[in-house]
């Protein structure tokens, strides 16, 4: 089983549309989790953490479920510029007290007029 | 300044070929991170580097050799690659490898490899 575990997709919706992505992760110590998107042949940048309380930037909003091990993204009124591939990242404790990232392989997003 | 800068942007080597690439930060971050990444493929962690000390090596092939000269600067040196090494090598810098400052990590726009 996969660390982390996302849909591939891809969803291709119109513009305007609310659009969610699912992520589930199999480490029960997993300690912080995030959202990460990337366009195609660009890198990854860090699009928002998820917190247990649930957090809201705009037009996104993510929900962290630790019992279920489940965390969400939703997108509201999709633009053309979300089009990307949204990468579901959770940390895991290293030895030595070192964190590092596990990336989920990437649900693709494709909005169109 | 919240950039991370790679070099080279492309780099084609052949199998017996040594090549090194290259990444910077100026954020005062003290971690900083060499992943590679496959067509279509999530990014896979091969070191990381805690106040210029190597923290973690992820069983990377002894072919690929990290080296972190100061706290702005990561190379990742390189001999005797095989054709499947092939890929995207990106570096990420973040405040610090624990807690969690190790989820917000900054990425350079990574060097594309292609070994003949």
């Amino acid at each position: 089983r996969k660390e982390v575990e996302q849909d591939p997709g891809p969803f291709n919706v119109p513009e305007g549309a609310t659009v969610a992505f699912n992520c589930t992760y199999s480490n029960s110590a997993s300690q912080s989790f995030f959202w990460y998107r990337q366009d195609c042949r660009k890198e990854p940048k860090l699009l928002m953490s998820v917190y247990s309380s649930g957090n809201e930037d705009g037009r996104f909003t993510a929900q962290l479920n630790r019992a279920s091990q489940y965390i969400s993204l939703l997108i509201r009124d999709s633009k053309l510029s979300d089009s990307a591939t949204y990468l579901c990242v959770v940390t895991v404790l290293f030895s030595g007290g070192y964190n590092k990232l596990i990336f989920g392989a990437g649900t693709r997003l494709a909005v169109h007029p | 300044d919240t950039e991370v800068t790679q070099t080279p942007k492309h780099l084609v080597m052949g199998m017996t070929n040594k090549k090194s690439l290259k990444c910077e930060q100026h954020m005062g971050h003290r971690a900083m991170y060499w992943y590679k990444q496959k067509a279509k493929k999530p990014p896979e962690l091969m070191f990381v580097y805690s106040y210029e000390k190597l923290s973690i090596n992820e069983s990377v092939p002894s072919r690929f050799s990290p080296e972190c000269p100061n706290s702005s600067l990561l190379n990742l040196h390189l001999h005797a690659l095989q054709p499947e090494d092939s890929a995207l090598y990106l570096c990420a810098s973040s405040q610090d490898a624990s807690g969690i400052d190790v989820g917000e990590q900054y990425f350079g726009p990574g060097t594309r490899l292609t070994v003949t």
